[in-house]
């Protein structure tokens, strides 16, 4: 079935390091993977995304790499701050299939020590 | 901020109880989507609402169930509630089915005991 994968479970960095969070999905007609970052008790917000007829697209400190072939896409946030700790989260939909759900990676909490 | 509002957003419930949740989309919306997200995990989907008809279901028993109403808003009822139901569910509205962007509300912590 559907599945994303997620890695690291945990990511402890230094400020003003980078930080990179993997994810490889199942469903090969995935076309759409946005990451999600997650602040303890809020809602997961929109960081950026991505479309499949798109191998990279980088917004300030956040970028986000996509390889269709392996099935991989990757989050890189550079000059890491306090402020970038949160869990993160990758996703995979399908933009029109039968529903545009999406299905979320098991999540990575990132670190940023001062 | 979103304009995806969700409530209550705290509840407690016993076992065997039925519960309501409530979500008002983003204005302009008309497909609304139910997750739920246990302690530690990612957020699973349970089912899309497009202008008023389920458009797509998650793996989740027939005891949850939704509605979306003419203005968008939409509820999601679970019955029967069970231990593992306490999980936070989360409301994601979008400007169509076909739109990728999807906001999510605030979310409802819900613990049964």
């Amino acid at each position: 079935g559907e599945n994303v994968e997620q890695h690291p479970s945990t990511l402890s960095v230094q400020e003003g390091d980078s930080a990179v969070i993997k994810c490889t999905y199942s469903d090969s007609a995935s076309n759409y993977f946005p990451w999600y970052k997650q602040e303890l008790g809020k809602r997961p917000q929109l960081i950026i995304d991505i479309r499949s007829n798109v191998g990279e697209k980088k917004d300030q400190r956040i970028a986000v790499t996509l390889n269709k072939t392996a099935k991989h896409f990757s989050l890189h946030i550079t000059e890491t701050q306090p402020e970038d700790s949160a869990v993160y989260f990758c996703a995979a939909s399908i933009i029109g299939g039968a529903t545009n759900k999406l299905i979320f990676g098991t999540g990575t909490l990132l670190a940023v020590q001062p | 901020e979103t304009g995806v509002t969700q409530s209550p957003t705290h509840l407690i419930k016993t076992r065997g109880q039925q519960v309501t949740l409530r979500c008002s989309s983003q204005s302009g919306h008309n497909t609304v989507s139910w997750y739920q997200q246990a302690l530690g995990q990612g957020p699973q989907f349970i089912f899309q609402y497009y202008r008023e008809e389920e458009n797509g279901r998650g793996n989740f028993p027939p005891r949850f169930s939704g509605l979306q109403f003419p203005n968008y808003s939409s509820e999601l009822n679970v019955n029967a509630l069970e231990l593992d139901d306490s999980a936070l569910y989360l409301c994601a509205s979008s400007t169509d089915q076909l739109i990728e962007t999807q906001y999510f509300g605030p979310g409802t912590r819900l613990l049964v005991l």
